[in-house]
């Protein structure tokens, strides 16, 4: 059974750089057309995708949060991971990384982490 | 930018159907995916593809799509269906992909 797990900080500054990563286990991240991505949910609120990798080669993001952020992908791992740059607390969400195919459905998901961002 | 629509709230008496809509401008030529949220719970996927729906998930829920709307359909509700529930479609002139989402009470 595919899992994902996210780890990163819990609490951040203003301004600070977020830095997630998500490990895959159970399958390999490099195997099947599968894009793996990161979709955040602030406190109340609906999802709202950030963006997904496919490859070095191939990222997509939110228009929206293009120039903040940046997914990138490590096969040797088995993880990928999301940058997002000069956080503000708008920025306060659970951040989930989920599997999917193209324009498919996100089929697994991780079970999410909470980042404040808080002076 | 390419809009999901769906109604804030839904409610239902146990044992009744339950009809979640999704509205989009010709969603119907699009693949729609829906999931299902539980209060503090990561989205499980019930839908997939209009109609498909993954093994574990029963066969309670159903998805059709046509015009402008996609609907999920959750028959004979539980009390345990009680969740918010999220339509999603991939659109290259949108960055939101998932619906506002709508939160299904079971009464």
């Amino acid at each position: 059974q595919l899992q994902l797990q996210e780890s990163g900080p819990g609490l951040m500054k203003p301004s600070e750089t977020l830095s997630l990563t998500c490990t895959v286990s159970g399958g390999s991240i490099s195997s099947g057309n599968f894009y793996w991505g990161w979709i955040r949910q602030p406190p109340g609120k609906g999802l709202e995708w950030i963006g997904s990798v496919y490859d070095r080669e191939s990222t997509y993001y939110s228009p929206s949060l293009k120039r903040r952020v940046t997914i990138s992908i490590d096969t040797s791992k088995n993880q990928f991971s999301l940058k997002l740059s000069s956080v503000t607390a708008a920025d306060t969400a659970i951040y989930y990384c989920a599997r999917h195919i193209g324009i498919g459905a996100f089929d697994y998901w991780g079970q999410g982490t909470l980042v404040t961002v808080s002076s | 930018s390419y809009v999901l629509t769906q109604p804030p709230s839904v409610s239902v008496a146990p044992g009744q159907t339950a009809r979640i809509t999704c509205g989009g401008n010709n969603i119907g030529t699009k693949s729609v995916h829906w999931y299902q949220q539980r209060p503090g719970q990561a989205p499980v996927l019930v839908v997939y593809d209009d109609s498909d729906r993954p093994s574990e998930i029963p066969e309670r829920f159903s998805g059709s799509n046509s015009g402008n709307t996609a609907t999920l359909t959750i028959s004979r509700v539980e009390a345990g269906d009680e969740a918010d529930y999220y339509c999603q479609v991939w659109d290259t002139s949108s960055d939101h992909p998932f619906g506002g989402g709508t939160k299904l009470t079971v009464l």
